[in-house]
């Protein structure tokens, strides 16, 4: 129940392509959904999030879907840059206030120049 | 300003020898977090301070591992006894106080390395 799966684990994809990256979760209580974004050497670094009251975010090129009857939501990234290359973490947490984050197992996007 | 900081950035050890490794938190950030990120996984929640609170070890993967926090500041997580799985990459992160879903910023990471 505290899990988050997602895929896919690796990415590629051409330079203004869109990559998206899925995520599935179980537990109901889940109610914050941030992306992060990790460059190698790096600590992660949030890029975006959303609470389940909306069906989509989006912020410049990054979009958030969301599908709470799914259980599911996904990262969608316009326009993908070769600056983009990096490890993409999703994760969840449970109510407000200061819960540990539970992450899926990342995928590693490359955009092709 | 200045952002989460670990030390060290790289620490090699064998097998058997105790470790500490050091985060300091974002100046007047309230909560604090330790993650573990293995080869090909996902982080690893590991224990989180908040404030005067009892922290949160349910995340802790034996009683090798423990951590403080030291006035409400700075914090260490040691491993005792290093086994080779515990090689990994340990991460600390912090939140502010007020933030409703409490945004969390991660340090660069301590990469240990158990031979």
């Amino acid at each position: 129940q505290q899990q988050v799966k997602q895929s896919p684990q690796s990415l590629i994809v051409q330079k203004g392509g869109i990559s998206i990256i899925n995520c599935a979760y179980e537990n109901t209580a889940f109610d914050y959904f941030p992306w992060y974004q990790q460059f190698p050497g790096k600590g992660p670094a949030l890029l975006i999030a959303i609470r389940p009251d909306v069906s989509e975010k989006k912020e410049g090129r990054f979009t958030i879907s969301f599908n709470k009857s799914a259980k599911q939501f996904s990262l969608h990234i316009m326009d993908s840059q070769p600056g983009d290359s990096a490890t993409y973490f999703c994760a969840a947490k449970r109510g407000t206030g200061f819960q540990k984050l539970v992450f899926g197992t990342g995928t590693r996007l490359l955009v092709s120049p | 300003g200045a952002g989460v900081s670990q030390s060290p950035s790289n620490k090699v050890t064998e097998k058997g020898k105790d470790v500490e490794l050091r985060c300091d938190p974002i100046s007047g950030h309230t909560a604090l977090y330790w993650y573990r990120q293995s080869l090909g996984q996902g982080l690893e929640f590991l224990i989180y301070f908040q404030g005067n609170s009892a922290p949160d070890k349910s995340g802790l993967p034996s009683d090798r591992f423990s951590a403080e926090r030291t006035g409400g500041s700075v914090s260490t997580l040691t491993i005792q006894r290093t086994q080779q799985e515990d090689s990994a990459v340990y991460l600390c992160a912090s939140s502010p106080p007020g933030s409703l879903y409490n945004e969390q910023f991660f340090g660069p990471g301590t990469r240990l390395t158990v031979l």
